[in-house]
């Protein structure tokens, strides 16, 4: 199985802020890659697919960016709704994988 | 506009089974394929595996082969999710997710249902 490792696991940010979390794969997905956003008693929501398409309706200040192994999502301009936690997700290949996770919190 | 609605939360003794259901409504449910994935209580995201429900063919992570059985009723547009073998440790919350009939992202998810194993 393809091994997806994010980093960090925790952020610590103010509103206003530029952040970047990384996601690194155990082997070329190319850019079979999504993002994820979890706030705590919800389901997930996509972010962005194909590592760097915003799904409709999401916020350009988020963007991602990567191919091959690495890969990053980053807030541009961090507002009060964007505290949460943020997943990526392979999908070259089954088993389907999820990185680990990083919540982003208030500095 | 797509809605899938799981069946309620379940509380379940260690050794015996759980069945989850996903109703889909508002777009194409066979052509499409229906995932499940779990999150233990503060843990992360744990993908268990899916059905093509046009096809019926299905795809378990490893882990849960032999466990775990994921079904479809076209005509009820809804998928199921069947786990064996309780242990307390498959105490989480278990959602399905919509995507395509290949590897893929998931556009659209269930509420999730709490599932929760103990003697």
């Amino acid at each position: 199985d393809i091994q997806v490792t994010q980093s960090p696991s925790t952020l610590s940010a103010s509103v206003g802020d530029s952040v970047t979390i990384t996601c690194r794969a155990s082997q070329s997905i190319t850019s079979w890659l999504a993002w994820y956003q979890q706030k705590p008693g919800k389901a997930p929501k996509l972010l962005i697919y194909k590592a760097s398409t915003l799904e409709p309706g999401v916020p350009s200040r988020f963007s991602g960016s990567g191919s091959g192994t690495e890969f990053t999502l980053t807030i541009s301009s961090l507002q009060p709704d964007d505290f949460a936690t943020y997943y990526c997700q392979q999908y070259n290949s089954y088993s389907l994988t999820f990185g680990g996770g990083t919540k982003v919190e208030i500095k | 506009q797509v809605q899938l609605v799981q069946s309620g939360a379940e509380v379940k003794k260690p050794g015996s089974s759980v069945k989850v259901s996903c109703k889909a409504s508002g777009g194409t449910f066979t052509s499409s394929a229906i995932s499940w994935v779990r999150q233990a209580p503060g843990q992360g995201l744990e993908w268990m595996g899916g059905i093509i429900p046009m096809f019926g063919t299905t795809n378990y992570a490893q882990k849960f082969q032999g466990t775990v059985s994921i079904t479809t009723d076209e005509s009820a547009s809804t998928a199921y999710m069947e786990l064996s073998s309780l242990r307390c440790e498959d105490t989480a919350v278990y959602y399905c997710a919509r995507g395509p009939p290949e590897p893929g992202y998931f556009d659209y998810w269930g509420q999730g249902t709490l599932v929760s194993v103990s003697s």
